[in-house]
């Protein structure tokens, strides 16, 4: 079974603070995603990376950096979280095969809450 | 612009009922994804289709490239297929899905 697998389920932060989301997958998948889901609003892509060390904005970026330094971890990074990050996050991963687009995999998300 | 439609946003139906969910896209599409997320829970991908139909136990996919739209039908509903469905589609070019806004379904007892 493919797994991706997110560092909290729960989180609370205060305004201001550095707050770091993990995302691991164990099936060796090039390309992972971060989106973050809002109510009426659905899933909105934060950033992806398609290969290690490489990163691609995605339709909101504004306030949030990532990392991939290793092929199954992406860590999406709020360098100073604010109330309206207030959110569901959730992690994705797809491995290629060919030029068949396969299934996304989620993660089980992260609530975070910035107060 | 790429855009996934769904409708209906929300449907409640009874124990037994057949239901359809509906998805409609732009041109260009690569392949399209339905997804179910329970409540409180993590997403799950249903199926992955480019033509024709896929089945798996009582739920069915079937997408229409001509007409660009998809359809997700469950059969014999019960209330644990009570949950938001999605569809996402993979527009040519582009590794990243165009998600739609979801459905909510409810089925009652």
């Amino acid at each position: 079974d493919v797994k991706v697998t997110q560092s909290s389920r729960y989180l609370v932060k205060r305004t201001g603070e550095k707050v770091f989301l993990e995302c691991v997958q164990d099936m060796d998948h090039e390309n992972m995603f971060w989106y973050r889901q809002d109510p009426g609003l659905g899933l909105r892509l934060i950033y992806f990376s398609y290969d290690v060390k490489m990163k691609e904005k995605g339709d909101i970026p504004e306030g949030y950096s990532v990392s991939r330094e290793k092929k199954e971890r992406f860590s999406l990074i709020l360098e100073s979280a604010s109330t309206n990050q207030t959110s569901m996050y959730l992690c994705a991963s797809w491995g290629s095969s060919g030029e068949t687009y396969n299934e996304q995999f989620f993660g089980p998300g992260t609530r975070l809450t910035v107060l | 612009k790429n855009e996934v439609e769904q409708s209906p946003q929300n449907l409640t139906a009874q124990e037994g009922e057949f239901i359809t969910i509906n998805c409609s896209y732009s041109v260009g599409i690569s392949a399209l994804h339905w997804l179910q997320q329970h409540p409180g829970g993590g997403i799950v991908s249903l199926f992955m289709l480019s033509s024709g139909k896929k089945k798996h136990g009582r739920l069915i996919a079937t997408i229409n490239i001509q007409e660009k739209h998809s359809s997700l039908h469950i059969t014999a509903s019960h209330p644990r297929d009570s949950a938001v469905y999605i569809c996402a589609a993979y527009y040519f070019g582009n590794e990243k899905l165009t998600f739609g806004t979801g459905t909510r379904l409810t089925i009652i007892p």
